[in-house]
């Protein structure tokens, strides 16, 4: 039982490259969610997709874009990577029906230089 | 004012001891709360889930939401080593709704002494 698998877990860009970020799940949820954790700041949202085939802003869309693949897939993408993009991303799962909590992946550590 | 406010500690504690960690919210609307633990170097696990108002149990954590204050506190009883962790609060309006995004605090950082 995998839960929420990222990949890669860490990763180095230079300024200007760009990389996507694989999230899957495999728990049948309905909702996917991506996150940015940074120090001091907290868990911000960048993007979310309700339900297979929709996505929407969160509070730090800038820079980043996403697909829903399909149910169990939702990528984030870094067409330009910067500086302050250097973060840990989470990507996020939940049923999205009555009580439920998320279930989270292990990471993402991305550091550009 | 941020939605949510959560102080980051650090929080240190002998074992044994009780901890208290709490979280002050803004929007009124919020209904669903949540408080998460998170290990170093690992993502955020759901530990407790509470509805509107009121206690929850499950063991050595109790949950409190005071929706009239909009303050919502974990408390850990008799705190082991093994609890050392950040752990964060979140809230939503609407918990049932396919896609509604929590709303996450920074976080308090624990460390449990043995």
């Amino acid at each position: 039982n995998a839960g929420v698998t990222q990949t890669p877990k860490f990763q180095v860009l230079k300024t200007g490259q760009s990389m996507t970020l694989q999230c899957a799940q495999d728990m049948n949820h309905n909702s996917m969610y991506w996150y940015r954790q940074d120090p001091g700041m907290g868990l911000r949202l960048i993007y979310y997709s309700a339900s297979e085939g929709t996505t929407d802003k969160g509070e730090v869309p800038n820079g980043y874009n996403v697909s829903r693949l399909n149910k169990r897939e939702f990528s984030l993408r870094l067409e330009s990577a910067a500086p302050s993009q250097t973060s840990v991303y989470f990507c996020a799962s939940r049923m999205g029906q009555g009580m439920d909590g998320y279930t989270f992946g292990s990471g993402t550590r991305l550091t550009v230089v | 004012q941020k939605e949510v406010e959560q102080d980051p500690g650090p929080l240190s504690v002998p074992e044994g001891a009780i901890v208290s960690l709490n979280c002050t919210y803004s929007n009124s609307a919020f209904q669903y709360f949540m408080w998460y633990r998170q290990y170093s170097r690992k993502g955020p696990e759901l530990l407790m889930y509470t509805y509107s108002s009121g206690n929850k149990e499950d063991g050595r954590f109790t949950a409190q939401v005071d929706k009239s204050s909009k303050y919502i506190s974990l408390f850990i009883r008799d705190s082991q080593p093994s609890d050392s962790a950040t752990y964060l609060c979140a809230m939503s309006a609407a918990g049932g709704q396919a896609g509604t995004a929590l709303i996450f605090g920074k976080g308090t950082t624990l460390s449990v002494s043995s």
